[in-house]
This record gives structure tokens, C-alpha cells and sequence, in this order.
């Protein structure tokens, strides 16, 4: 069975930063791209960063372009979003989700998520 | 590529027949067009991959179509289990985006 487990979000101030985890089990990690998607309060769904399987590609919605950075660790079996800079538009619930092993492939399993709060 | 669902809400009672509407702003890549279900406190779940293709898992009650800019989520009876917000997403094309949702809600 595929789990995902977020980890590290936090209530943080305007302008700080913040690293989220992704620890990944049930399949094999190093063959999938692995995405970092958020969800406002009551809003809908933004692809925020993706890496590929060997993360020699990545990719960012461009409102975080320049400020978060993705990475993977797969002797962690792990995802990572290093954010910095971060503004209170920032403010979501941040899922991890698994990809395919071809760019364009659905998320096809999502962890339960993280809570990310910027704010004074 | 912008995602436009409609309705925003639909209200349905257990049994009726339910049609999603996404609208792409753009051509979608070879039919990259998924949906996902999300109910209140859980992660979303996917449904649907490639237009038509159902995910592990989900019920042949559903069922997707379209292509170029314009897909569609069918149910063709609402259970219970199906009210819930109800996503469509493209990957064809970087950055993936999603619509804004459409909520699915008891009559």
C-alpha cells in the first residue's frame, strides 16, 4: 500500500521560511515523479512544484518560482519543499502526492497533509 | 491552461444522474484530463486519468468524456458515498492546474 506522510508545517511570519518532508513507502520512490500540491482554506487545488524521478527536471507554478526549491533524498525515500520568503498568500495545506513515471501522469496517491501558516 | 468548472454547486438527491463540466482554456495534450474526489477532511482521491480511464477502485457509475477543451464527469446514479467537491486537472502541459471544484450536495 502506498502511504505518504507530510511533516513540518508551522505558524511562520511573513518573510520567514519553512521545510517540508514527504516520507514515502510502498512503492519503489527512485522510479516516480513526486509533486508538492496546496489547498487554501475552503479553496481548490494548486500543483505547486514537481521533480522528476532522478530529480534532474523540476518544475514550479510560477508564483513560487525563485522561493521554494523541491528536492528528493531517495536513500530517505523522502520529498522535500524548502520555502523561503514565505507571505501569508503562502497558507495552505500542503499534500504530497505521487506521480507517474512519465511527466505526464496523474497524482495517483496523496498524503493527508501539511498546514502551512504565515502569518504575524 | 485554465480549468473552468460549472456548476460551482449541484444539488442532487441519491439515485438522479449527475453531470461535471470542465472547460479548458486551451487544448488539452492528447486527452491529459483527470478528476478527483475530495470529501471534507480527506486528502482528494483520484477517479479518473486519460478523459475516460477509471482509477483503481472507483465504480463504473462513473464515467468521463471530451476532448480538446471541453470534459465531462458523469455519475450515472448518486449514492450516498459520491456527495463530495469533485476536481477536474490537466497534465499535459506544465504547470498542472485544476478547477476551482464542483461541489455535489444532497437535495
Amino acid at each position: 500500500e502506498v502511504q505518504l506522510v507530510e511533516s513540518g508545517g508551522d505558524l511562520v511570519q511573513p518573510g520567514g521560511s519553512l521545510r517540508l518532508s514527504c516520507v514515502a513507502s510502498g512503492f519503489t520512490f527512485d522510479d516516480y515523479m513526486m509533486h508538492w500540491v496546496r489547498q487554501s482554506p475552503g479553496k481548490g487545488l494548486e500543483w505547486v512544484a514537481g521533480i522528476s524521478w532522478n530529480s534532474g527536471v523540476t518544475g514550479y507554478v510560477d508564483s513560487v518560482r525563485g522561493r521554494f526549491t523541491i528536492s528528493r533524498d531517495s536513500a530517505k525515500n523522502s520529498l522535500f519543499l524548502q520555502m523561503n520568503s514565505l507571505t501569508p498568500e503562502d497558507t495552505a495545506l500542503y499534500y504530497c502526492s505521487k506521480g507517474g513515471i512519465a511527466a505526464r501522469h496523474p497524482f495517483d496517491s496523496w498524503g493527508q497533509g501539511t498546514l502551512v501558516t504565515v502569518s504575524s | 491552461i485554465v480549468l473552468t468548472q460549472s456548476p460551482g454547486t449541484l444539488s442532487l438527491s441519491p439515485g438522479e444522474r449527475a453531470t461535471l463540466s470542465c472547460r479548458a482554456s486551451q487544448g488539452v495534450t492528447s486527452g491529459y484530463v483527470a478528476w478527483y474526489q475530495q470529501k471534507p477532511g480527506q486528502a482528494p482521491r483520484l477517479l479518473m486519468f486519460d478523459v475516460s480511464t477509471r482509477a483503481t477502485g472507483t465504480p463504473d457509475r462513473f464515467s468521463g468524456s471530451g476532448s480538446g477543451t471541453d470534459f465531462a464527469l458523469t455519475i450515472s446514479r448518486l449514492e450516498p458515498e459520491d456527495f463530495a467537491v469533485y476536481f477536474c486537472q490537466q497534465y499535459g502541459a506544465s504547470p498542472w492546474t485544476f478547477g476551482q471544484g464542483t461541489k455535489v450536495e444532497i437535495k
